[in-house]
């Protein structure tokens, strides 16, 4: 049963820094991994998806990495700002779960001014 | 863009009353999906589509059923509600790859 794990759970940055949240999973048998971010109380948006056949993607100061063979992702923000504070969840959609996506628990993210 | 809305965003019910909740998608996408979000659980799928009048079992489908009559439509039904069914409800839909979600219903049973 494929599991997704980030760490870690909350993490408190200075502006302008660079940093990097780590997502883990147990089946490399996935067709993607997504990226998204959560505001409090709003919905979930979708920042990067990268396939099973790629390596990352990068979407301005955002970039996502895939290592399939050790089960993890990594997503790389650079120069942080205050409005980067969120929620950052991944989400692996894996063949072996009828193609549903698995959630981790989320990397609680605060950049402070 | 694609556009994912949900009905409501904040919703006050009492318990044992009969509650839908809505969702469309104007993507055309063949996959919808109902999701539970709570503090300490993350995300639980409640039910999932794969087509029109297609509906499968997520991880907790207890207490609910769905209803996709429509390609842009998948209700949410509540048959009862109780108070353990508080929550944020969160309604996605996907091509073959990527999930694209609503903004959320804050659903409160008292």
């Amino acid at each position: 049963k494929q599991e997704v794990t980030q760490i870690p759970a909350a993490l408190s940055v200075p502006e302008g820094e660079n940093l990097v949240l780590n997502c883990s999973f147990t089946d490399s048998a996935i067709y993607n991994l997504q990226w998204f971010r959560q505001d409090p109380g709003k919905g979930l948006t979708s920042l990067l998806l990268i396939q099973s056949s790629q390596r990352e993607q990068t979407s301005g100061r955002l970039n996502a990495s895939l290592d399939k063979s050790s089960g993890r992702s990594t997503l790389y923000i650079a120069a942080s700002q205050p409005g980067d504070s969120a929620t950052y969840l991944c989400a692996a959609g894996s063949y072996n779960q009828g193609g549903k996506l698995i959630f981790g628990q989320g990397t609680e993210l605060s950049v402070k001014p | 863009d694609v556009k994912v809305t949900q009905s409501s965003r904040y919703l006050v019910k009492r318990t044992g009353e009969k509650v839908f909740l809505e969702c469309v998608q104007d993507m055309d996408h063949e996959n919808m999906f109902w999701y539970r979000q709570d503090p300490g659980l993350g995300l639980r799928l409640i039910y999932f589509s794969y087509d029109v009048k297609m509906k499968e079992k997520g991880d907790i489908p207890e207490g609910y059923s769905v209803s996709r009559e429509k390609k842009e439509r998948f209700s949410l039904i509540l048959e009862s509600a109780s108070t353990n069914q508080t929550s944020m409800y969160l309604c996605a839909s996907s091509d073959a790859y990527e999930q694209y979600f609503g903004p959320g219903t804050r659903l409160t049973v008292t």
